[in-house]
């Protein structure tokens, strides 16, 4: 079963902040964080594995709340080049070798 | 550092056809996985190998098949195509837990 992914669309100005939250029904060992911009590849992000860490990138940077099985992208000061669509990854067991199950995405809209 | 690269870019089948996708893993990984994007949807998980035989397989059928070559490389079988396998696929390579998607390939049925 996919994760839910909310809200579905966001819209920003830029330097505003946004949050992406990714949940799933299932127990999770880790969320992978992808960004992909219209007819290209994901990009990848940030990976964060069971154990409620946080991390940061730049300006990007997530937790993970195990025991709600919860995950959220926190984007600050948002600048043009985070437009694009926000996808999350869970894997539902350890050493499942990057078996990747994906939100439907969220889409952001960064305007001047 | 050549990433992850796939090939072709673009494809045009028609109903039934036979069509063969090409993968080479980011350098050092040893772990592709194949993964179907609709138009609008998230990647699904379609398969993944690992030192050459298929690790674990998504829910798709067997008209979807794959190798791994010794040098990691990897390649992508659908048989008898169906409307609805029109998808972007994605092949993403990996070596611990963090996964590097390539471009894709453009599969277009008709």
């Amino acid at each position: 079963q996919q994760p839910v992914q909310s809200p579905q669309a966001v819209i920003l100005r830029e330097g505003e902040d946004a949050v992406i939250n990714c949940s799933s029904s299932k127990a999770l060992y880790s969320v992978h964080w992808y960004r992909q911009k219209h007819g290209e590849a994901p990009v990848f992000l940030m990976i964060l594995l069971k154990g409620g860490e946080q991390k940061g990138h730049e300006k990007i940077s997530a937790s993970f709340n195990e025991k709600k099985q919860q995950s959220s992208l926190y984007l600050t000061a948002s600048q043009l080049s985070y437009s694009g669509t926000y996808f999350c990854g869970t894997e539902t067991r350890w050493n499942a070798g990057n078996m990747l199950t994906f939100g439907g995405g969220t889409r952001l809209m960064v305007k001047p | 550092d050549a990433g992850v690269t796939q090939s072709p870019t673009h494809l045009i089948k028609t109903r039934g056809q036979q069509v063969t996708l090409r993968c080479s893993p980011k350098s050092g990984h040893d772990t592709v996985s194949w993964y179907q994007q609709a138009l609008g949807q998230g990647p699904q998980f379609i398969f993944q190998y690992y030192e050459e035989e298929e690790r674990q397989r998504g829910n798709f059928p067997d008209r979807f098949s794959g190798h791994q070559f010794p040098n990691y490389s990897s390649e992508l079988n659908v048989n008898a195509l169906l409307l609805g396998d029109s998808a972007l696929y994605l092949c993403a390579s990996s070596l611990e837990n963090e996964q590097f998607f390539g471009p894709g390939t453009r599969l277009t049925v008709l």
